[in-house]
């Protein structure tokens, strides 16, 4: 297993609600992310969790909320989003192959919040 | 700190032409650079991975990219371009050392013209 899986593939929230994003992959990779990538954007970094633990917030506002209960998931809470937060949401895992750190990601989660 | 930069958003080739995307890189450490490729609605592929054992890679879909220290460069090749190579191309640094924070290019839009 090669992949890395998002879902939803597309989510609709209110301002009010509370939803959360997941990913999972079986690659046996020690290291996940999640990117946020505005249209015609590159992705941006938002978290890093290596070896289940959380090793990078790229300064994320709170109502972001990240949680890997395991090596193999990493979850995005979302709460009280604001509509400039609706965008592509890209989860990725990552290997060290000959000392470089080469992501894999998944086909994200696009967000809209109304 | 590391960074790319990937010269023209939009660069536009006939079909069977050559295609070149230029990338250069800045970092004070020993470079880790990569292309990705993300099609409309998808998240990225890795590409290629320049990791110091060798200065000309190969990567899929018959695309290289040639690393030069001199000119500080990670230009990415094809020798004739097909009309599924329409994409969005992203060009990334990181360092060596680990689960290390993988930085990205603006990207540059490949539009192939029949």
């Amino acid at each position: 297993d090669t992949e890395v899986t998002q879902t939803p593939k597309h989510l609709v929230m209110g301002m009010t609600n509370k939803k959360s994003l997941k990913c999972e992959q079986h690659m046996g990779h020690r290291a996940m992310y999640w990117y946020k990538q505005k249209a015609k954007k590159p992705p941006e970094l938002m978290f890093v969790y290596s070896y289940e633990k959380l090793s990078i917030n790229e300064s994320v506002p709170s109502r972001f909320s990240p949680e890997c209960p395991n090596s193999s998931l990493l979850n995005l809470h979302l709460h009280a989003l604001q509509p400039e937060d609706s965008a592509l949401y890209l989860c990725a895992s990552s290997q060290v192959v000959s000392g470089a750190n080469v992501l894999t990601f998944g086909a994200g989660s696009r967000l809209t919040v109304l | 700190a590391q960074s790319v930069t990937q010269l023209g958003s939009h660069v536009s080739v006939s079909e069977g032409a050559l295609v070149l995307l230029r990338c250069n890189y800045s970092s004070s450490v020993p470079p880790y650079l990569f292309w990705y490729v993300q099609y409309p609605n998808q998240g990225l592929q890795l590409l290629l991975k320049y990791t110091s054992a060798a200065t000309l890679v190969k990567g899929i879909n018959g695309f290289e990219a040639e690393f030069k220290k001199s000119e500080t460069s990670f230009h990415l090749t094809k020798p004739s371009a097909h009309m599924s190579d329409a994409a969005e191309y992203f060009c990334a640094v990181t360092r060596g050392g680990g689960y290390q924070k993988v930085t990205f290019g603006i990207g540059t839009k490949l539009q192939v013209i029949p």
